[in-house]
């Protein structure tokens, strides 16, 4: 059974320091992997998706890493803002039962300060 | 492109009645919508996919007979919480597909369902 773990699972920073969210999981045949922000009381934005056949994905002051052989995952958000503040969630697309899912990681809630 | 909506936003219902989420893909069509669930500060748990025209696939723990989902057309799906009680109290979340694999999910903004 895939689990994925997250850590921290919170974070509490000041405006400007780059930061390291760290996602880990124990079954390393998956199709994707992908973050996302969630806003308190609200849905899931879509960050950064990385094919299995892929290490890293950029956007803007975002960046991901993937290593399936250790079974990690590394969001990079540089330059932080308070707008920044929300939980971030990695997800792994697997095969199962007929359709590709979702298995999701508990989240790491960040706080940027000003 | 690729919007999913979802209604309504908030609903608070007596235990023992029913209440029902709708979800819409408003600018394509999607072939698969999956339903999870959150509760306060944990993670998304998947419930169940559902195919238009055919019956939805739920994950192991899940009540089908209890969290009723009918996807009759390409652009909505529907989740009905059947006699819901306070621990069906819960943040609901669709999110749709184009294609059966499930490549890239497309996300509703959630339904906060609250049972008195």
């Amino acid at each position: 059974k895939q689990e994925v773990t997250q850590i921290p699972a919170a974070l509490s920073v000041p405006e400007g320091e780059n930061l390291v969210l760290n996602c880990s999981f124990t079954d390393s045949a998956i199709y994707n992997l992908q973050w996302f922000r969630q806003d308190p009381g609200k849905g899931l934005t879509s960050l950064l998706l990385i094919q299995s056949s892929q290490r890293e994905q950029t956007s803007g002051r975002l960046n991901a890493s993937l290593d399936k052989s250790s079974g990690r995952s590394t969001l990079y958000i540089a330059a932080s803002q308070p707008g920044d503040s929300a939980t971030y969630l990695c997800a792994l697309f697997m095969f199962s039962g007929g359709y590709n899912k979702l298995i999701f990681g508990a989240g790491t809630r960040l706080a940027v300060h000003p | 492109g690729a919007v999913v909506s979802q209604h309504p936003s908030w609903v608070i219902c007596k235990s023992g009645t029913s209440v029902k989420i709708e979800c819409r893909s408003l600018d394509f069509q999607a072939t698969t919508m999956f339903w999870y669930r959150q509760f306060p500060k944990q993670s998304l748990m998947l419930m169940a996919t559902s195919n238009e025209g055919s019956k939805a696939t739920y994950e192991q723990g899940v009540e089908k007979d209890k969290f009723l989902i009918n996807h009759a057309s390409l652009t909505l799906s529907t989740l009905t919480v059947t006699s819901a009680h306070p621990e069906d109290s819960s943040f609901y979340i669709c999110s749709a597909t184009t294609g059966t694999s499930g490549y890239e999910q497309y996300f509703g903004p959630g339904t906060r369902l609250t049972v008195t």
